[in-house]
């Protein structure tokens, strides 16, 4: 069954550290891995989004790295803001989903960032 | 920039009552979706539509969904007869071609009293 686990669950952070989300997949074969940042009580805004031969893309202070053969995927945020608190999904998209882009959600990571 | 809209943002209704919710996705997209996510829980794909025609559909999405895009600019999801487990946050998504990604909109809370 394709799934896509994250970890962990939540995570407290203070002001200016960084922290490292992870993302386990077991999604095969897979088109791209994207992650999303969701605010409570909003829509998912797209944040990276990888395909299966890309190892790393950045965006800003959020770096995203994919390893294809292990199928797990991380999401770095360097120097947190206290806006960066929200949730963080791993979301892939199966290489056969009638080409119409359905995609596999993890439960996310809710992060809070304290000052 | 270009966005999803959705209305209303928080709609109420009673057990066994129809709602529509509504959605307007970014004009030049072709690729039109609706989630949900029960509170606490993950986002769940229900229905993806394309060219008129629903494109694939969840088991979650039964008879008691409908989509339909009424005119060139809105994309509506109904529920005939709600039960208190469609309490949810309904997301509707665009799909463009450049860039190959899926615009979500900010949601209409439903609560099915």
């Amino acid at each position: 069954k394709n799934q896509v686990e994250q970890s962990p669950q939540s995570l407290i952070i203070l002001e200016g550290k960084n922290c490292t989300l992870q993302c386990n997949y077991t999604v095969s074969p897979f088109s791209n891995l994207r992650w999303y940042k969701q605010d409570t009580g909003r829509g998912p805004v797209s944040l990276t989004i990888m395909t299966f031969s890309e190892n790393t893309k950045s965006n800003g202070r959020y770096t995203a790295t994919l390893d294809a053969d292990t199928k797990q995927s991380s999401l770095h945020i360097t120097a947190s803001q206290l806006s960066d608190s929200a949730s963080y999904i791993c979301v892939v998209r199966p290489m056969f989903s009638g080409g119409y882009n359905k995609l596999i959600f993890g439960a996310g990571t809710r992060l809070a960032v304290h000052p | 920039e270009p966005e999803v809209t959705q209305t209303p943002s928080h709609q109420v209704t009673q057990m066994g009552q129809e709602v529509i919710l509504r959605c307007v996705p970014i004009s030049n997209h072709l690729y039109f979706y609706w989630y949900r996510q029960i509170l606490g829980q993950k986002v769940e794909f229900l229905v993806s539509f394309y060219n008129n025609e629903i494109s694939e559909k969840s088991e979650i999405f039964d008879d008691q969904f409908s989509v339909e895009r009424p005119d060139g600019s809105n994309f509506t999801l109904k529920i005939r007869s709600t039960k208190l487990e469609d309490s949810a946050m309904y997301f509707c998504a665009s799909l463009g071609l450049a860039p190959n990604e899926q615009f979500f909109g900010p949601g209409t809370r439903l609560t099915v009293l």
